[in-house]
C-alpha cells in the first residue's frame, strides 16, 4: 500500500540553527500539507501546497517556515532559525485531487535545545 | 481559536462494548469531518468521513453520526476491541476540496479494556 515517508524521524538541533524536514507523498497524489502536533497539545495546520505554489498557511507559517517541491518527489519543510516552541511532531500528508482524505506520514519529533 | 472541540480527553471501554468518541465545532461553514485514529509514535490513520449532505456513514465496526443543526459528530465503535485503543481525532474541512486546511481537534484517547 503507498504511503507517506518522512525524514529524519527525529532530530536534535540547536536553536538558532536551520531544519530541513523531508517528505515523499503519495506518488499521484497532488495536495501537500505540513501539520504539527506539539506534546500533549492538538495536530496543527501549518500549510498547503498545490501546483507548486502554496494554497493556505496558518498563523503558524511565519517568514521562518517555507516549504519546496524540489523535484517530482520530495516536500519539503524549513525552518530557517529555529526556536525552543519548534519543538514538535511535524507531519506530512498527502492527498489526491477531488477527495478530502489526507494520508499522513509517521512524523518527524524536531527537539530544539 | 478552537473551532473542533473534543471534550472528553480519554474513555475506558469494556471489550465487546461501544465507544462512543464526541466532536463537536464552531463554524456553520465545515462541510466535511473526518476521524483518523493515532497510535504512539506513528502518523494518524484514515478511519471514515462524513461530508454535510448526509448524518450518517457506515463502515464495518465504524459508523459516523453527523447532527449539523447541534454543530456535533461522534464516532461509534461496536464492538470495541483492544486494538481500538489509540487517540482518536476529528477533523473538519469548509470544503471537500483538497487544499483548504483541515482542524483537528485535541484528541480522545481510548482505552480498550479486555
Amino acid at each position: 500500500e503507498p504511503e507517506v515517508t518522512q525524514t529524519p524521524s527525529h532530530q536534535v538541533t540547536q536553536m538558532g540553527q536551520e531544519v530541513i524536514l523531508r517528505c515523499v507523498p503519495i506518488s499521484n497524489h497532488l495536495y501537500f500539507y505540513w501539520y504539527r502536533q506539539i506534546l500533549g497539545q492538538k495536530v496543527e495546520f501549518l500549510v498547503s501546497f498545490y501546483n507548486n505554489e502554496i494554497s493556505e498557511k496558518s498563523e503558524i507559517f511565519d517568514d521562518q517556515f517555507s516549504v519546496e517541491r524540489p523535484d517530482g518527489s520530495n516536500f519539503t519543510l524549513k525552518i530557517r532559525s529555529t526556536k525552543l516552541e519548534d519543538s514538535a511532531m511535524y507531519f506530512c500528508a498527502s492527498s489526491a485531487m477531488g477527495t478530502g482524505e489526507l494520508f499522513f506520514g509517521e512524523g518527524s519529533r524536531l527537539t530544539v535545545l | 481559536d478552537q473551532q473542533v472541540k473534543q471534550n472528553s480527553p480519554s474513555l475506558s471501554v469494556q471489550e465487546g462494548r461501544i465507544s462512543i468518541l464526541n466532536c463537536d465545532y464552531t463554524n456553520s461553514m465545515f462541510d466535511y469531518f473526518l476521524w483518523y485514529k493515532k497510535y504512539p509514535a506513528e502518523g494518524p490513520t484514515f478511519l471514515i468521513s462524513i461530508s454535510s449532505i448526509k448524518d450518517k456513514n457506515e463502515d464495518g465496526r465504524f459508523t459516523v453520526f453527523l447532527n449539523k443543526s447541534a454543530k456535533h459528530l461522534s464516532l461509534h465503535i461496536v464492538p470495541s476491541q483492544p486494538g481500538d485503543s489509540a487517540v482518536y481525532f476529528c477533523a473538519a474541512s469548509a470544503s471537500m476540496n483538497t487544499g483548504n486546511q483541515f482542524y483537528f481537534g485535541t484528541g480522545t484517547s481510548l482505552t480498550v479494556i479486555p
